[in-house]
């Protein structure tokens, strides 16, 4: 089956600086990769995600970059603010499968 | 619309016990997971219901854990004979077949 690895574990940023995290997957034949934000006592919320049609996709201060052919993929937050702060959990899947396999988690503390 | 929900959001028992965990999923979704997170922890998979398929149920670490789904709509988790290791934060999610997981709020179980 499928195997997400998320690094690091843990990252400390300044406010106002760039902040990314990035994992590894083992199933070529994935091809939807979201990204998932969960702050302290509340549930994950999908931020961005990324199909494997595309390169790099981006929404505002957060990006995310796919490579296929090293399977791995990047989040990547600019200008951090405090509200930043949160674990983030990356995810991998292969389309008509349904079943996520999540990386293990980047806990993301914003100084300010 | 409204979004996923659970109930109760806070239940503590006592060793031994049995409990219910209930998620409501969002209409029309036919696809329902269920989570565990330990407190600092990542996602820990335990089931996976599609339609009318049998459920994935790879994930589930005793048999005291089961789970049904009546209706393709709401679900129940079960966990008989409790014990404090099961204490964690259950959380349920759904698809509508978009692979993008919506999650609940999570039931937080600690058992004393």
């Amino acid at each position: 089956g499928e195997n997400v690895e998320q690094h690091p574990s843990t990252l400390s940023v300044q406010e106002g600086d760039s902040a990314v995290i990035k994992c590894t997957y083992s199933d070529s034949a994935s091809n939807y990769f979201p990204w998932y934000k969960q702050e302290l006592g509340k549930r994950p919320q999908l931020i961005i995600d990324i199909r494997s049609n595309v390169g790099e996709k981006k929404d505002q201060r957060i990006a995310v970059t796919l490579n296929k052919t090293a399977k791995h993929f990047s989040l990547h937050i600019t200008e951090t603010q405090p509200e930043d702060s949160a674990v983030y959990f990356c995810a991998a899947i292969k389309f008509g499968n349904e079943k996520l396999t999540f990386g293990t988690g980047t806990r993301l503390t914003i100084i300010p | 619309g409204a979004g996923v929900s659970q109930s109760p959001s806070n239940k503590v028992t006592e060793k031994g016990k049995d409990v219910e965990l209930r998620c409501d999923p969002i209409s029309g979704h036919t696809a329902l997971y269920w989570y565990r997170q330990s407190l600092g922890q990542g996602l820990e998979f335990l089931i996976y219901f599609q339609g009318n398929s049998a459920p994935d149920k790879s994930g589930l670490p005793s048999d005291r854990f089961s789970a049904e789904r009546t209706g393709g709509s709401v679900s129940t988790l079960t966990i008989q004979r409790t014990q404090q290791e099961d204490s964690a934060v259950y959380l349920c999610a759904s698809s509508g077949g978009q692979e993008t997981q919506y999650f609940g709020p999570g039931t937080r179980l600690l058992v004393l």
